[in-house]
């Protein structure tokens, strides 16, 4: 089955410490993306990367950082400068990000708390 | 400022009751209107891509429609397992997606 998987579902951590969250994709994809929602907003765009080792900042990208060794794979680490990284963080991919309108497709999740 | 504002918030409907989501969004710059469902806990997912204004899409109980200013949501005689938050997703320029808030609509039985 083709999909984008991110592991894992929830993560717990201290504050001060960095996190790394997974995602991973088999769809072939150029194009991958970094989303958070919170309560009552939208998705806000952190990171994006529309080619392997080439990645742009979002409207968000204080406090985080990524990483695109792989077509498959685009990796982001919360670090302990983000201020407020409790989240749900989504991935997503597309087939490119200009010219055409490319759909993007969503990942499962995973849900941040840091304490 | 590029936007997308979604009507209503929330909307409770009976199972069968049919009713429309609103979409309006800033015009400049648009190469697709997306909408996307999405359940509590989850990623979104794809429902529709509209490109150009009098298109229509369809997919079981949904069409989504799309005029110069505005994009519609139709939901013919909803089943409760059509609860969800629906998204209205404008993209622009190099492919940037602007999201909407969403309508959370939950159907009772």
């Amino acid at each position: 089955d083709g999909g984008i998987t991110q592991s894992p579902k929830y993560l717990f951590r201290k504050e001060g410490q960095n996190v790394t969250l997974s995602c991973e994709q088999n769809l072939n994809h150029d194009a991958m993306y970094w989303y958070r929602q919170d309560p009552g907003q939208g998705l806000r765009l952190i990171y994006y990367s529309q080619i392997v080792n080439d990645f742009q900042k979002g409207d968000i990208a204080e406090g985080y950082s990524v990483s695109r060794e792989k077509k498959e794979s685009f990796p982001l680490t919360v670090t302990s400068a983000q201020k407020n990284p409790t989240a749900f963080y989504l991935c997503a991919s597309s087939l490119g990000t200009g010219g055409m309108s490319y759909e993007q497709y969503f990942g499962p999740g995973t849900r941040l708390t840091v304490t | 400022e590029d936007q997308v504002t979604q009507s209503p918030e929330a909307l409770r409907l009976q199972e069968g009751e049919s009713s429309s989501l609103n979409c309006s969004y800033t015009v400049s710059g648009l190469r697709g209107l997306f909408w996307y469902r999405q359940d509590p806990g989850k990623g979104p997912e794809f429902l529709f891509t509209l490109y150009s204004a009098g298109e229509e899409k369809e997919k079981e109980r949904l069409k989504a429609t799309l005029t110069k200013k505005e994009s519609f949501l139709h939901i013919t005689a909803p089943k409760p397992e059509d609860s969800a938050t629906y998204l209205c997703v404008k993209s622009c320029c190099t492919g940037k997606l602007i999201f909407g808030q969403g309508t959370t609509l939950q159907v009772k039985p």
